[in-house]
């Protein structure tokens, strides 16, 4: 059975820094791509970032370019955010996801770690 | 960046009865979308793949249509287990983007 399980979220001051964490387990990692979608509270799906299986195709949304640092260690099965500069409006849950592919759709979905962003 | 608009927001169904939810692309998706059903304080499920190809698990009574910018997710008969938001997503190119949601409610 395929499981990923976020960890790594909680309560941090704007401009300051966080890292997600998630451990994939079930699967070969390194067949697959993998993303990070977050839902704001009460709200929608939004994608923040992919990667391919080897790490050579990186993508991000532009609200979190160049705030925002996605990588995956296939050797240890694990998959990254580095979120720097957070912002009010970084306030969701953070799911970890198993893409087909860079490009592609998402399956399945791990349970979700909150980050709340708050002084 | 393709937007996806979904409607309606809110559609209210009786149990039994057919759902068509729709999903529209601001520019082509061709084939490359996915729609996916979330229930309260539960992550989304994958429901469809490739406009049209149900997902492993998920019911025949979900059906998925469409190409290019015009999308159809259809629920045939609603279970009280359909009852939930569905979600649009399409996998053209990048930024990959979802659509607003329509929430499947209790009529």
């Amino acid at each position: 059975e395929v499981q990923l399980v976020e960890s790594g979220g909680g309560l941090v001051q704007p401009g300051r820094s966080l890292r997600l964490s998630c451990a994939a387990s079930g699967f070969t990692f390194d067949d697959y791509a993998m993303h990070w979608v977050r839902q704001p509270p009460g709200k929608g799906l939004e994608w923040v970032s992919g990667i391919s299986w080897n790490s050579g195709r990186i993508g991000y949304a532009d609200y979190v370019k160049g705030r925002f640092t996605i990588s995956r260690d296939n050797a240890k099965n694990s998959l990254y955010l580095q979120m720097n500069s957070l912002r009010a409006e970084d306030t969701a849950l953070y799911y970890c996801v198993k893409g087909v592919n860079p490009v592609g759709w998402f399956d399945p979905w791990g349970q979700g770690t909150l980050v709340t962003v708050s002084s | 960046e393709i937007v996806m608009t979904q409607s309606p927001a809110t559609l209210s169904v009786s149990p039994g009865e057919r759902a068509t939810l729709s999903c529209r692309a601001s520019q082509s998706a061709s084939s490359n979308l996915a729609w996916y059903q979330q229930k309260p304080g539960q992550a989304p499920r994958l429901l469809i793949y490739g406009a049209s190809t149900r997902a492993t698990g998920s019911p025949a009574r979900f059906s998925g249509s469409g190409s290019g910018t015009e999308f159809t997710l259809t629920i045939t008969s609603l279970q009280s287990e359909d009852f939930a938001v569905y979600y649009c997503q399409q996998y053209n190119n990048w930024p990959l983007t979802f659509g607003g949601g329509t929430k499947v409610e209790i009529k």
